[in-house]
């Protein structure tokens, strides 16, 4: 299983963009780069996913590098609701046999006004 | 469309007792996951179901964790006898076969407290 690297806090204002990378160095051919969002007493929830270039979606935007060795979740405009705790997986979906994904230590987003 | 449903949402139990955890998925997910989320980390993987049967349990505690999911839908989580090292967040998901790597809906979990 490809191993992640992400920071474990970042701190923002309101209105600021975010950009929080995540290093996969030994990310397979295979692979796709999920990022979830975790609120305090929720389960994650999924932002976005990609394999290369750029990925956006109507809440963030996904960059990932030629060599895909790291991807960068970007969040427009933060806004207090955004603080909570943003996964980086690396991993592939079996066939027949589901998703092969691995949770890290995740990054805490704090959002200040 | 109805989230994936859980319960009990919290659960405090003495060491040495049993402990059961019940798992809806989202109607028509093939796919259904169990995680335990200590306090300050990411969601590690217990244990994943392909309808009904098992396609990863690497990660359970055998000796004290079992799962089932009968006729592929519901799950029912167990831990029996519990230690004070299961007091985590269990965390229900479910998936649906889509060809990539499946976005995985979670539930509100259980938080087990073991005195």
């Amino acid at each position: 299983l490809a191993k992640t690297t992400q920071p474990i806090s970042m701190d923002s204002y309101e209105g600021q963009e975010v950009n929080i990378t995540c290093s996969h160095n030994n990310i397979a051919t295979n692979d796709y780069i999920t990022w979830y969002q975790q609120f305090p007493s929720q389960g994650p929830r999924f932002i976005i996913q990609g394999y290369k270039t750029k990925v956006t979606n109507e809440v963030a935007s996904l960059f990932i590098p030629a060599d895909r060795k790291s991807s960068t979740l970007s969040l427009p405009r933060v806004s207090l609701s955004d603080t909570a705790v943003y996964y980086c997986l690396v991993g592939f979906r079996r066939d027949n046999a589901g998703n092969m994904l691995t949770f890290g230590g995740g990054t805490r987003l704090m959002v200040k006004p | 469309e109805a989230g994936v449903a859980q319960s009990p949402r919290y659960k405090i139990i003495e060491k040495r007792q049993s402990v059961a955890f019940w798992c809806n998925p989202i109607s028509g997910h093939a796919t259904l996951y169990w995680y335990q989320q200590i306090l300050g980390q990411g969601p590690k993987l217990l244990i994943q179901f392909q309808n009904n049967g098992v396609v990863d349990d690497s990660q359970l505690p055998k000796d004290r964790f079992s799962a089932e999911r009968l006729k592929g839908v519901d799950s029912t989580l167990k831990i029996q006898p519990a230690k004070l090292e299961d007091s985590a967040v269990y965390l229900c998901a479910s998936s649906l076969e889509t060809g990539f790597v499946d976005e995985q809906y979670f539930g509100p979990g259980t938080r087990l407290t073991v005195t």
